[in-house]
This record gives structure tokens, sequence and C-alpha cells, in this order.
């Protein structure tokens, strides 16, 4: 059965480096999706990235954070300068249209100390 | 804005017991409504959708969820409980026409079942 897969599953970072959450999503998916979970609260919406640029990004999704699909299978996050409130599981995710079931990777537990 | 609220963090019951587990949203349009559920270490799956055909929804795992817009609720269960439900469980909304696509997460049900 297709999957979204996230690497590295664990990510542990200092504070001020830059990091790189990678996705692939499912082949035929066009929409991906962003989100973060900090530990002991909800599933937060970063952003949408649909035909090459971004959809929609919530206040979250400041200067710091890039997406980007470098070729025909990967979707990466970015965050340029982490902070310590940056620790958290994120999740990324994909659609085959728009409104339709987005299906979820198993996410990436970023740690910044 | 919509939002979604779910009542109770953590929810226990015995094994072969009802599963309930309450849903709210705020919407200022027809929504689409999901219900997710995380398992241990890993992602979040779908269990069912409401997509503004039956109002009552049948998803995996024997799970059942039912759109009642008159007390803007979306809440699922279970007529009987397996250990194997135990798992976080998430209710979500988007916005039909939502350019982005984006989901707006509950903040989650713990379920924990007994034996």
């Amino acid at each position: 059965e297709p999957e979204v897969t996230q690497t590295p599953s664990h990510q542990v970072t200092q504070m001020g480096q830059e990091v790189i959450l990678r996705c692939v999503p499912i082949s035929n998916h066009l929409y991906f999706y962003w989100y973060r979970q900090i530990l002991g609260q909800k599933v937060e919406f970063l952003v949408s990235f649909y035909n090459n640029e971004i959809s929609e990004k919530s206040e979250i999704f400041d200067d710091q954070f890039s997406v980007e699909r470098p070729d025909g299978s990967n979707f990466t996050l970015k965050i340029r300068s982490t902070k310590l409130e940056d620790s958290a599981m994120y999740f990324c995710a994909s659609s085959v249209a728009l409104n339709t079931e987005a299906f979820f990777g198993q996410g990436t537990r970023l740690t910044v100390v | 804005a919509q939002s979604v609220t779910q009542l109770g963090s953590h929810v226990s019951v015995s094994e072969g017991a009802l599963v309930l587990l309450r849903c709210n949203y705020s919407s200022s349009v027809p929504p689409y409504l999901f219900w997710y559920v995380q398992y241990p270490n890993q992602g979040l799956q779908l269990l069912l959708k409401y997509t503004s055909a039956a109002t009552l929804v049948k998803g995996i795992n024997g799970f059942e969820a039912e759109f009642k817009k008159s007390e803007t609720s979306f809440h699922l269960t279970k007529p009987s409980a397996h250990m194997s439900d135990a798992a976080e469980y998430f209710c979500a909304v988007t916005l039909r026409g939502n350019q982005g696509g984006k989901l707006i997460f509950g903040q989650g049900t713990e379920l924990s079942v007994k034996p």
C-alpha cells in the first residue's frame, strides 16, 4: 500500500542550526502539507503546497521556514535557524486532490538543544 | 474562523463497552469533517470522513460518526471496544473550497481500554 515516508525519524540539533526534514509523498498525489505537534498540544497546520508553490501558510510559518519540491519525489521543510520552541513532531502529508483524504507520514521528531 | 473542540483529553472504557469520543466544530460554511487515529510511534491514519453525503459515516475498525448540523457535532462511536483500539483520536475540519486544503485539528482524545 502506498505510504508517505519521512526521514529522519528523529533529529537532534543545536539551537541556531539549519535543519531539513524530508518527505516522500505518495507518487500520484498533487497536494502536500506540513504539520507539527508540540508535545502535549494539538496538531497544527504549517503549510500547503500545490503546483510548485505555497497554497496557504499559517502564522507559524514565518521567514525561518521554507518548503521545496526539489525533484519529482521529495518534499522538504527547512528551518533556517532553529529555536528551542521548534522542538516538535513534524508530520508530512499528501492528498490526491483538494479536500480529499490526507495521508500522513510517521513524523520526524525534532529536538532542539 | 473554524475550530474543533474535543471534549475529554482522556477516555477510559472497558473491553466490550461502548466507545464515545466527542467532537464539536465551529465553521461559518459547511465543513468537511474527519476522524484520525494515531497509534504509538505512528503517523495519523484516517478512520472516516464526512463530505456532505450521508450524515452517518462508517469507517474502518467498526467506528462510525454522525454529523449533526443542529448540534455542530461529529461524535465518534464504536459499539464494542477492543484492546487494539487504545490510541489517540483526533477530530479535524476543513472548509469546502479552501484553496489550501488545510486541516484544523482538535486537541485529541486518548482512549484507554481496560481488560
